[in-house]
């Protein structure tokens, strides 16, 4: 079976700080993918990142980076130097194939950037 | 035109009354989905459609109906409804998967917040 594990549930930081979410992840299948997706107030969620389990190498995208370590089963997310218009709520998925049909969420963490 | 647009926004329904909830993407995507997100629970993967065919019916009370007429359009009849089945009802589109695809990541739209009173 699959399964996300986001352990906290929210976070509180003050702009400019760095904040790491954590995803811990279960899994049988030596094939998976792994996302992100924030969900702004607005409700929709937008996508952020999908990772393969054969390409461990982290990634980095403006402000956000990611640290995929299969060995701890686990696919952090850091924000540098938070901004305001980072408050969301954060989800983690997996998926046992490259598509979007048996994504797995989380629970998500909700992030709030104070000024 | 935004990728996914779910309509209502907002509804507010009775345990007798039936409703319709809408979806359509722009993004010429051929797989779609309904998703439950319920307070403090994960979001519930409710039903997938690949290339017009149903192919996940995640044990989903028999109250919500699927609809697909076509890629584009996503449906979701509702009838009969609990209380406890308010909630913010979001609907998808992606690549379906198939050998070749490449970006198959989920489109999500803002979601129908649903209130059964």
């Amino acid at each position: 079976a699959q399964k996300v594990t986001q352990a906290q549930t929210e976070i509180s930081v003050v702009e400019k700080e760095d904040v790491t979410l954590d995803c811990v992840y279960e899994t049988r299948d030596t094939t998976y993918y792994l996302f992100w997706y924030k969900q702004p107030p607005s409700g929709e969620l937008v996508f952020l990142i999908r990772r393969n389990s054969f390409d461990e190498q982290n990634e980095i995208s403006g402000r956000y980076s990611w640290n995929f370590q299969k060995s701890t089963s686990s696919f952090n997310f850091t924000i540098t130097a938070s901004q305001v218009v980072d408050s969301a709520v954060y989800f983690c998925a997996l998926s046992p194939q490259g598509g979007s049909e048996k994504l797995v969420f989380g629970k998500g963490t909700k992030l709030t950037v104070n000024p | 035109e935004t990728g996914v647009t779910q309509t209502p926004r907002h509804l507010v329904m009775g345990m007798t009354n039936k409703k319709s909830l809408k979806c359509e993407q722009h993004l010429g995507h051929n797989a779609m989905y309904w998703y439950k997100q319920s307070a403090k629970k994960p979001l519930e993967l409710m039903f997938v459609y690949s290339l017009e065919e149903r192919v996940e019916n995640n044990s989903v009370p028999s109250r919500f109906s699927p609809e697909c007429p076509n890629s584009s359009h996503l449906f979701l009849h509702l009838h009969t409804l609990q209380p406890e089945d308010s909630a913010l009802y979001l609907c998808a589109s992606s690549q379906a998967f198939l050998i070749g695809t490449t970006h198959t990541e989920a489109f999500f739209g803002q979601g129908t917040r649903l209130t059964v009173v």
